[in-house]
């Protein structure tokens, strides 16, 4: 059975840090694995998507890189500005038409 | 380009009573899969429909249950409410890569 964990669940840095949040699952057979940033309350934003297949993805301030011989994805946020403040949600996807497996998520808060 | 639609955005209920949950999902995406999201268990998948057909379902007693309409619009419903069904319900469509997530639907149960 898939685990998904993210460690730390919470964490706080200042203004212009860069941030490392990680994720680790547990069966490295895996179609893909999602990033996801949600707001109090709000719905899942959709980061980045990394196929099985890939290493990394990149987008503006943001890198997912994913090694699925050691169950482990980490995703990257150069130069953290106050508003990226959110719960960081990681997810994986055992096959094309399967269910999404998550993790618990990160609470990160920038200050300014 | 529409994201992913759900209503209402927030309902109170009753113990005992049912209630009705829709998703409208991107043009063009025929899978659609629902999720409850609570603070003590985060989020656990409940099911998913593709071509009107449930193709998975996760662990949840038969008092949720869903369909999906030929326009892949899906609703989900759950009945004789408990309170621990309290949550926030999201609603996910994709065309078989990554998930494109609604703003989900908070329901209160009192």
């Amino acid at each position: 059975k898939q685990e998904v964990t993210q460690i730390p669940a919470a964490l706080s840095v200042p203004e212009g840090e860069n941030l490392v949040l990680n994720c680790s699952f547990t069966d490295s057979a895996i179609y893909n694995l999602q990033w996801f940033r949600q707001d109090p309350g709000k719905g899942l934003t959709s980061l980045l998507l990394i196929q099985s297949s890939q290493r990394e993805q990149t987008s503006g301030r943001l890198n997912a890189s994913l090694d699925k011989s050691s169950g482990r994805s980490t995703l990257y946020i150069a130069a953290s500005q106050p508003g990226d403040s959110a719960t960081y949600l990681c997810a994986v996807k055992a096959d094309s038409w399967g269910k999404l497996q998550f993790g618990a998520g990160t609470q990160v808060v920038v200050t300014p | 380009k529409a994201g992913v639609t759900q209503t209402p955005r927030y309902l109170i209920k009753t113990r005992g009573q049912q209630v009705t949950l829709s998703c409208s999902p991107i043009s063009g995406h025929r899978s659609v899969s629902w999720y409850q999201q609570t603070p003590g268990q985060g989020l656990q998948f409940l099911f998913e429909y593709f071509s009107e057909t449930q193709r998975n379902k996760g662990n949840f007693p038969g008092r949720f249950s869903g369909r999906q309409f030929s326009n892949s619009r899906s609703e989900m419903n759950v009945s004789t409410l408990e309170l621990g069904d309290s949550a926030l319900y999201l609603c996910a469509s994709t065309l078989g890569g990554g998930y494109t997530f609604g703003s989900g639907t908070r329901l209160t149960v009192v």
